[in-house]
This record gives structure tokens, sequence and C-alpha cells, in this order.
């Protein structure tokens, strides 16, 4: 079964507000992901955040990360309407639990962001 | 463009048949990975390759096989396909075999008919 679930499944905003998804996983990670995908096509690579880390920046992204309780966040600032995709969080197993980094996937959050 | 690539895009074939997808890493990557996305089961991790040698193995169906050549290039072959075997796979690449960054191609979408 995968490891991450996000929530919310589906968000729907207005251009130039601010859109959260979560995310959680199960095990010790490596690392956290995120990817975005526009129907269908391949994943983008937009962050990854390590176990040691607790937020991250880049761009109009912020991704946190609390090991505590084995969840993420990403939160996409001023969103536009070019930023409706889904959204998957994959989180890196811990090479110690012999996950040699395979990334295990949620089920992704679909964002729409209306003009 | 993550500069993995996959050939086909698209392919079509009936049950029963043997396909091979092809993947590209990025150039310096020796970390491949092979991923299957489908509408019931998700993105699900297949197997790893790393220099040549296969690192780990996930959700991979006996009927399917992979291998790295010495030029760092992967074939996925998959036989006696099945309906259910209709897909996106996906191929990505990384550096390091075991913390990176992976970086994804855009995908071969396979339709079993």
């Amino acid at each position: 079964s995968q490891q991450g679930e996000e929530d919310p499944q589906a968000l729907s905003i207005q251009e130039g507000e601010n859109a959260t998804m979560n995310c959680s996983y199960k095990t010790s990670i490596n690392n956290l992901q995120w990817y975005r995908q526009n129907s269908g096509r391949g994943l983008v690579h937009l962050i990854l955040i390590r176990s040691n880390e607790r937020e991250k920046h880049s761009g109009r992204l912020r991704v946190t990360l609390d090991t505590s309780k084995k969840s993420s966040s990403l939160l996409i600032t001023a969103s536009r309407a070019a930023d409706t995709a889904s959204y998957f969080c994959a989180s890196g197993a811990n090479l110690f639990s012999g996950g040699y980094n395979k990334l295990i996937f949620g089920a992704g959050t679909r964002l729409a962001v209306h003009p | 463009d993550s500069g993995v690539t996959q050939t086909p895009k698209h392919l079509i074939t009936a049950t029963g048949q043997r396909v091979t997808l092809r993947c590209s890493p990025r150039s310096g990557d020796l970390s491949v990975y092979w991923y299957q996305q489908s509408l019931d089961q998700g993105l699900q991790f297949l197997i790893q390759y790393y220099n040549g040698e296969e690192r780990a193995k996930g959700n991979i169906l006996e009927r399917f096989s992979a291998q790295q050549f010495p030029d760092l290039h992967s074939e996925l072959n998959l036989s006696s396909l099945e309906l259910g075997d209709s897909a996106l796979y996906f191929c990505a690449s990384s550096a390091n075999p075991d913390t990176d960054t992976q970086y994804f191609g855009p995908g071969t979408r396979l339709t079993v008919l």
C-alpha cells in the first residue's frame, strides 16, 4: 500500500489565494519530495526537504516537515491559473530501513486555480 | 525538460504481447528508477538500478523485467501483457542512489487492448 497520503484530495481556489496541501507518511524517511503533474504528463520536481530540515522555500513554494508527526505541507502563495495541476508528495525511504531512496508516492492533491 | 528521455511516448498493443520501454537518464546520473502510474494503484515504485546493478525492487510483477546497460540507459520489459498493465510508465534518474532528487522523464503511456 502507498505510504503517503495527501490531504485534501482536491482543492479549488481563486487566483491570488494561497494553497496548502498536506502529506503524511508512515515510516522513517531520508527525505521528502514534492512533485507536480499536469494532466497525465510527466512529473516535475518542485522541492526536496531532508529529514534534518524543518522548512524550505523555493520561489512561491514553502515546504515544512515535521518528522515527529510524520507530516509535511506544501504552501503555494499567490496562486496562478498556471499552478493548476496535481501535486504529489513522495517520501524517500530511509537508507537504513533498506529503502534505498525508492520514492513512495501519495495519491496526490488536484489543485484547480480559477482566474 | 528534466533531461531524462523515454521512448516511445505511446504504445498500443494487445493482450499477451511483449513490449520494451526505454529510458536514458540525465547526463552523469548513475541511478535509474522505474515507476508505474495507474488509476487504481497510483504511482508505484517498480525497480531501481545503480551503475548497471539492480539495487532495489518494489511492486514489480514477475512478468516484468528491467536492466541497465553499460551506457547507463535502461529498458523495462513487459511480457504476457494484460489489460491491467495499461498505465503510464515513468523512468527517473538521480546522481546519488540513496539521497538525491529524482528527475522524471515524460513517461510512456501503454495501452493494452
